[in-house]
């Protein structure tokens, strides 16, 4: 069966370091992979989207990449700050003509000050 | 940007009343709306897929007769929680399809406490 994971233990960091999260799936082929950022008691943002075909993408602060042989996506936030905190939410997206999401577990990121 | 405003923010029902969500689409037309729900610490599951004009899909194990979903226009989707129980009790979001470049949007959520 198709599977997200994202690391579910809380990643703790010092303001101003690079935050790493990592997403893995399994029994998907994506055509793409979207990113959100969701903070408590509100719904999730949309923060990027990565094709296929595309290795790494970049927004401000944020870099994503995508490796199709690893299954893997990697999102990371540079000189990271306390705002930065929240949880983080991987969606890879086949393209089968089923139009919804399916997230992962998502990863809390807290950034100290 | 695309906005999906979502009501009520938050609220709190009596055991086996209902309870009416609603989702509207702003500034674009969202054919599809997607309602997921999410209980404390776990990812948003999804309910149900309506689509305006006709009957919404469910996902398995979600009743429909509990949640009903009308789609009647191209930029209000509603969720009613029928005979509500606590267990019931959750974070509900909408969220549509905005193009493919635009990722997709979300409501705010709907904090929904049965007593």
């Amino acid at each position: 069966s198709q599977k997200i994971e994202q690391n579910s233990e809380a990643l703790n960091i010092q303001e101003g370091k690079t935050a790493t999260l990592t997403c893995n799936y399994t029994n998907y082929s994506p055509a793409y992979l979207q990113w959100y950022r969701q903070d408590p008691g509100r719904g999730p943002v949309f923060l990027l989207l990565i094709r296929e075909n595309e290795k790494e993408k970049r927004k401000e602060r944020l870099k994503v990449t995508f490796d199709t042989t690893l299954k893997q996506s990697l999102f990371h936030i540079t000189a990271s700050q306390p705002a930065d905190s929240a949880t983080y939410l991987c969606a890879p997206v086949t393209d089968t003509g089923r139009r919804a999401l399916t997230f992962g577990s998502g990863t809390r990121l807290q950034v100290q000050p | 940007g695309a906005v999906v405003s979502q009501h009520p923010s938050w609220v709190i029902c009596k055991s086996g009343t209902s309870v009416k969500i609603e989702c509207r689409s702003l500034d674009f037309q969202a054919t599809t709306m997607f309602w997921y729900r999410q209980f404390p610490k776990q990812s948003l599951m999804l309910m149900a897929t309506s689509n305006e004009g006709s009957k919404a899909t469910y996902e398995q194990g979600v009743e429909k007769d509990k949640f009903l979903i009308n789609h009647a226009s191209l930029t209000l989707s509603t969720l009613t929680v029928t005979s509500a129980h606590p267990e019931d009790s959750s974070f509900y979001i909408c969220s549509a399809r905005v193009g493919d470049s635009y990722g997709y949007t979300f409501g705010s959520g709907t904090r929904l406490t049965v007593v």
